[in-house]
């Protein structure tokens, strides 16, 4: 199984709502990542929080950790007709290897 | 500032054909190199990452595989290429020595026939 697991695998909400995506892992993690991904693009990095960090804030993202449930989410605000993407959370197993969730599907209704 | 270039953007092959994707950095020396396959619909899974040139490290076996000539060059190869090969390609870096962001590349599709 993975070592990030996002939940939910899709989810469609109203432009101006707010949506939540949740990842869980595995392992012991000395960051965790989000990514997005617009069809059929490669993946942009959005935030990386540490795990001495338990919330961390980019314009309209917010990103909570918590290392006793090895949990993360991510909340966007005011959601947009553009953030319709795939979004994922990745951390760092072994070595180099950064693992990745299956992705949490947004769509954003106009 | 540092940029990623794959190509081709799009890639349909005959099966038992060879393969080559090129992935090439610019703007860093020495980064972490790192090669990707995703399936319609679903997460990414690490095929190949090296750490220097001519290091290469392979996460899946498969009939794929990787090369690292020069420090900012990544290859993606196969002698003869599957059906279940086809899928969304992406190559992505990092600073060499660090655990932390990834930049990805555009991604190559590639369809098998």
């Amino acid at each position: 199984s993975q070592q990030g697991e996002e939940d939910p695998q899709a989810l469609s909400i109203q432009e101006g709502e707010n949506a939540t995506m949740n990842c869980s892992y595995k392992t012991s993690i000395n960051n965790l990542q989000w990514y997005r991904q617009n069809s059929g693009r490669g993946l942009v990095h959005l935030i990386l929080i540490r795990s001495n960090e338990r919330e961390k804030h980019s314009g309209r993202l917010r990103v909570t950790l918590d290392t006793s449930k090895k949990s993360s989410s991510l909340l966007i605000t005011a959601s947009r007709a553009a953030d319709t993407a795939s979004y994922f959370c990745a951390t760092y197993t072994a070595g180099n290897m950064l693992t990745f969730g299956g992705g949490t599907r947004l769509m954003v209704k106009p | 500032s540092q940029t990623i270039h794959q190509w081709p953007a799009t890639l349909v092959q005959p099966v038992g054909s060879p393969l080559s994707l090129e992935c090439t950095v610019e703007g860093t020396s020495n980064p972490n190199l790192y090669w990707y396959r995703q399936a319609a619909g679903r997460g990414l899974q690490l095929l190949f990452y090296s750490v220097g040139i001519g290091q290469i490290s392979s996460e899946v076996p498969q009939n794929l595989s990787a090369s690292r000539p020069q420090d900012r060059q990544f290859i993606l190869s196969s002698k003869k290429l599957l059906l279940s090969d086809s899928g969304f390609y992406l190559c992505a870096w990092s600073v060499g020595g660090q655990r932390e962001t990834q930049y990805f590349g555009p991604g190559t599709r590639l369809l098998v026939l």
